[in-house]
């Protein structure tokens, strides 16, 4: 069984689209992450969640939000997507804070 | 915030040979540090991790050491095989008790030649 698993693999979409990241996972862990990471393989912290509430919002264009319907999902919605939103979007989770981050496959966006 | 350097950005070594990375971080509060091995096409995986409070940990050929007083902590991998060649991150914690995160180096690139 995949530990964190993310949907899609590929995203390839028009500039100005909607698109969502979809996140799980298994584990029973209490805390959630986002990552993107840039084409020269900078990882740089998005979002945090811990219990389906936000504590880490770091300087992200409000076109991202993350939504946690409950404490085992971690969705990431972009609207009106732009060129420099491409990267691979990485999902992961730990079990508290402070705590070994398990990393989902990512998602590949790529804007035309 | 928390900055964390990582060299060499490229590391070639042949087959059986040892590899070292090393990472400096700026915030002496940080108190965690975990290395990833990444893979092409996969996400980033621990392969050992270490916190403030211990100056040395070894899980078969991978070892971290830290030094706490200068900032800095290394990844040693002896006897390297093929299979090793991958790029390797180390990161660091930020913040305080109720709003961690971590921060990552740039990435070593690892090839081992067989």
């Amino acid at each position: 069984d995949t530990a964190v698993s993310q949907t899609p693999k590929y995203l390839v979409t028009q500039m100005g689209n909607d698109k969502s990241i979809k996140c799980e996972q298994n584990l029973g862990h209490d805390t959630m992450y986002w990552y993107k990471q840039d084409s020269k393989k900078f990882l740089k912290i998005m979002f945090s969640y811990n219990n389906k509430e936000l504590i880490i919002n770091e300087t992200v264009p409000n076109r991202f939000s993350p939504k946690s319907p409950d404490k085992a999902h971690l969705n990431l919605h972009i609207n009106s997507l732009e060129l420099g939103d491409s990267a691979v979007y990485f999902c992961a989770s730990s079990q508290f804070q402070n705590q070994p981050q398990h990393f989902g496959d990512g998602t590949r966006l790529s804007i035309l | 915030g928390e900055n964390v350097e990582q060299h060499p950005s490229t590391l070639s070594v042949q087959e059986g040979d040892s590899a070292v990375i090393k990472c400096t971080y700026s915030d002496s509060a940080s108190n965690y540090f975990p290395w990833y091995k990444q893979e092409l096409g996969k996400g980033p995986q621990l392969i050992i991790d270490i916190r403030s409070n211990v100056g040395e940990k070894k899980d078969q050929r991978i070892a971290v050491t830290l030094n706490k007083t200068a900032k800095h902590f290394s990844l040693h991998i002896t006897e390297t095989q093929p299979e090793d060649s991958a790029v390797y991150f180390c990161a660091a914690t930020f913040g305080r008790a109720g709003s961690y995160q971590l921060t990552f180096g740039k990435g070593t690139k690892l090839s081992v030649i067989p």
